[in-house]
């Protein structure tokens, strides 16, 4: 089965500096991934995911890469606010059902005022 | 989400028995799914159901226990098999299951079992 790799675990930046977060996968027919926020004491909420037939994908100030020869997949996030500090997960599924989708362990995101 | 509600917020329990955690939805989503949460870890599923009176195991099945009598409520047992229950529980769900809808997280229950 697919297996999600991420890394770091915790990155603290300055306000107003970018942050990267990386995700590797093992399932070559993974093809959905999307990427969630969670904030202290709720629910993780989709901010962007890519399909695998799209390199890149913006939204603002986030931004989602992807590369599928080497299996990885990057979020990052520019001008860094400190409502942006929260908990963010990458997630990758090989098909179109959420049941086979899996997760990375989690970056612990700290934007510093 | 304010169309997933999930109680309570806390949970106690003592060892031995088992305990039910809500998850009700108004969003008229067909898909719901349980996941666990662990401190460093990603999440991880536990049941699903993609419509009423069905419901499939998910990677960490064992020790729990679900039903879907209703499309809106997708209730999770935590019976006294599971031998480390103590977690942060989060209920999903999600408009279909073709071309992979968004999950939509409620803002989960943490169970603690002394």
């Amino acid at each position: 089965g697919e297996n999600v790799e991420q890394h770091p675990s915790t990155l603290s930046v300055q306000e107003g500096d970018s942050a990267v977060i990386k995700c590797t996968y093992s399932d070559s027919a993974s093809n959905y991934f999307p990427w969630y926020k969670q904030e202290l004491g709720k629910g993780p909420q989709l901010i962007i995911d890519i399909r695998s037939n799209v390199g890149e994908k913006k939204d603002q100030r986030i931004a989602v890469t992807l590369n599928k020869t080497a299996k990885h997949f990057s979020l990052h996030i520019t001008e860094t606010q400190p409502e942006d500090s929260a908990v963010y997960f990458c997630a990758a599924t090989p098909s179109h059902n959420n049941n086979d989708m899996r997760f990375g362990a989690g970056t612990r995101l700290t934007v510093k005022p | 989400d304010g169309g997933i509600t999930q109680s309570p917020k806390y949970l106690f329990r003592k060892e031995g028995q088992n305990v039910t955690l809500s998850c009700e939805q108004n969003l008229n989503h067909d898909a719901m799914y349980w996941y666990r949460q662990d401190p460093g870890q990603g999440l991880r599923l536990i049941y699903y159901s993609q419509i009423v009176n069905d419901f499939q195991k998910g990677d960490i099945a064992e020790g729990y226990s679900v039903s879907r009598e209703k499309k809106e409520s997708f209730p999770l047992t935590v019976t006294s098999a599971q031998k480390n229950p103590t977690a942060f529980y989060l209920c999903a769900t999600a408009r279909g299951t073709v071309t992979n809808s968004p999950l939509h997280f409620g803002n989960g229950t943490r169970l603690t079992v002394t």
